[in-house]
């Protein structure tokens, strides 16, 4: 049963628009959210993240928003730079001292010069 | 701060062979973790340690892997024997606290079993 869902394996967009990557989930328990990047040959790196308190959550050109009633988040990337290319994950986790990440398949993004 | 330290980065071995992988996580991080990462597919958690305690291991395929962290610190992984689909990236990551922070991830070990 998969919990966290990243439906679409990959996204091309032209440099300097905007990259919007969704993600679904199914656990009601849930209650951080973050999204991971990860280059080829590297392990993920930590992107940004909000809580289920909030709906957005803004870092510089990184934008999450949450919509808890639809169990959905997505990403914002603007403007979207050709060393965004890489695939990002979609993780979530309950709240708890021993609460683990559940990740998503991931998304393929490209960014075209 | 140093990041999370795992060797080794690659591995090729035959079926039905062992192998074993080390990590070493960030100082003070009590909660360490074990990922396996098949290719196009999310990192599905294979144990998570908390201190030299295992918190969930119930994904671990018991007949064939074993995970030891002694001493709280660092951590080994082991298939015995390895089967063709083990072929994967195993992510190691640690963490204080997951909430909004989540964890930091080593750059990993690709195996390939032939």
């Amino acid at each position: 049963d998969q919990q966290v869902k990243q439906n679409s394996p990959s996204l091309s967009v032209q440099e300097g628009r905007i990259s919007i990557l969704n993600c679904d989930y199914t656990n009601s328990m849930f209650d951080y959210f973050l999204w991971y990047k990860k280059y080829p040959a590297e392990g993920p790196t930590f992107l940004i993240s909000i809580s289920s308190i909030k709906d957005k959550n803004e870092d510089g050109r990184f934008t999450v928003f949450l919509n808890k009633s639809a169990k959905h988040l997505s990403l914002h990337i603007v403007p979207s730079q050709p060393g965004d290319s890489a695939v990002y994950f979609c993780a979530a986790s309950e709240a708890g001292a021993n609460s683990k990440l559940t990740f998503g398949k991931g998304i393929t993004l490209s960014v075209r010069p | 701060e140093a990041g999370v330290a795992q060797s080794p980065r690659y591995k090729i071995i035959e079926k039905r062979q062992s192998v074993a992988f080390w990590c070493n996580p960030i100082s003070g991080h009590a909660t360490l973790y074990w990922y396996q990462q098949i290719l196009g597919q999310g990192p599905k958690l294979l144990i998570q340690f908390q201190n030299n305690g295992v918190v969930d291991d119930s994904q671990l395929p018991k007949d064939r892997f074993s995970a030891e962290r002694l001493k709280g610190v660092d951590s080994t992984l082991k298939i015995q024997p390895a089967k063709l689909e083990d072929s994967a990236v195993y992510l190691c990551a640690s963490s204080l606290e997951v909430s909004i922070y989540g964890y930091t991830f080593g750059s990993g070990t690709r195996l390939t079993v032939v």
